[in-house]
This record gives C-alpha cells, structure tokens and sequence, in this order.
C-alpha cells in the first residue's frame, strides 16, 4: 500500500519569497507522484508529475519537484512566491499496479503575505 | 476542449434522502474516477472505471453507494439513504492513460443534515 505526508497544513510566505512544500511518500515499488492546486471554488488542476527519467520535473507556474528516492520525498518549490499561488496544494502517489488509483495528501494551504 | 463537468455543484439533502450525483469526463477519456473528500481531510478513492466497466471499486464506503457509468460515457453516483457522514466534497476525474495524472471535475459539494 502507498502512503503520502505533506507536512504542515498551512505554509504562510512573503511575495517574493522561496516556496517549498513537502511531501514525503511510501511505497514498495516504484511510484509516479503527482502535485495538484486547488483554488477556491475550483478543482484541483495537475501542477507537475513524476513518472520516469529526470528526477528534477518543472510544471506550470514555475513550480518545479524533484524526486529523491533515497529521501521518499518530493518537495514542490517555487523561487518566488507570487499573490495568485494561495491555493491548496495536494501530493499524490500512485503506482502501475493500481491503474491509475491515487493516494493523496492531507493537503498544504499556501497562504502570501504582500 | 471542454473539461470534465460535475453536477450539481451544491447539494443539501436530508438524512435518509437519495442524491445523485452526475459527472461528465473529457471526450475520449476511458478512465473515470471518483474522490471524496470529507471534512478537510485527505482525498480518498472511492472507484474506477474503464469504459463502462468497474475496474476497482474497492473504495466504496457501504453498499449504500451506487456508481454507474453508462455506455463508457457520463457517470452517476448515487447515494441511498444518505448518512450525515456522506457529507463532503466528491470530486470526478477522468485520463486518457492511468498513470498519467488526472483531470478533475470542480466536485459537488454535499451537505447531509
């Protein structure tokens, strides 16, 4: 079975400040992690994904993850906080055996001071 | 291309009520999925299709949930009787391969009270 834990519920940064957001994951076999955002009102939309090859992966809005499997980790950064990231932001982890079937996060609020 | 559509949006219900739920995935996509999430906690599976087939449907709560996905097409999920601890947020997604993230509906939001 897989297992994900984002840490800390609520992360609070300046605008302009560095993003990170951790995930820490568990699973037997070789997994593909995902991180999705969820603005308010809306659905979660897919920010980035791990599957195979480079373990450094860029997604939309200049977020960026890079896959440590030594560490079972997958951090979400940003270099510089924007006002238009506060949102909720999910990890999930999946595996080829599960057809698509995800675990998820309890989910980390990003809140930006102007 | 239009996304995947859930409704309605919004549902309040009294205990002991039926609802049904609509969810229509992006055109071409086989697999559809559906996610509740309940009290601000984590995002949980509930089933899987492919086409019009359940292909995993191991996170169904109680036999009182009912998915139906008719003709590989749009999907129902119906809930009878509602429980108060139905209430939640229930999310459908849909993808073309089944590792490669998904695209999610905007959920509806049920209140069961």
């Amino acid at each position: 079975a897989q297992s994900v834990t984002q840490l800390g519920s609520h992360v609070s940064v300046s605008e302009g400040a560095l993003v990170l957001l951790r995930c820490n994951y568990s699973s037997s076999v070789p997994p593909y992690l995902f991180w999705y955002v969820q603005y308010p009102n809306q659905g979660l939309q897919l920010l980035l994904k791990y599957t195979t090859g480079a373990t450094l992966v860029k997604g939309i809005n200049g977020f960026e993850a890079e896959f440590k499997k030594s560490e079972t980790s997958f951090h979400l950064t940003k270099p510089s906080a924007h006002m238009s990231d506060a949102a909720e932001y999910f990890c999930a982890v999946t595996v080829n055996t599960n057809a698509g079937k995800s675990t998820f996060g309890d989910g980390t609020t990003l809140t930006v001071k102007p | 291309e239009a996304g995947v559509t859930q409704f309605p949006s919004h549902s309040v219900i009294e205990k002991g009520q039926t609802v049904t739920l609509r969810c229509d995935p992006i055109s071409g996509h086989d697999n559809l999925y559906w996610y509740r999430r309940v009290m601000g906690k984590e995002i949980k599976f509930l089933l899987h299709f492919v086409k019009e087939s359940k292909q995993d449907e191991s996170g169904m709560p109680n036999n009182r949930f009912l998915a139906e996905r008719t003709g590989g097409t749009y999907s129902t999920l119906k809930v009878q009787p509602a429980e108060l601890e139905d209430s939640g947020v229930y999310f459908c997604a849909s993808s073309q391969v089944t590792a490669g993230g998904y695209t999610f509906g905007s959920g509806t939001r049920l209140t069961v009270v």
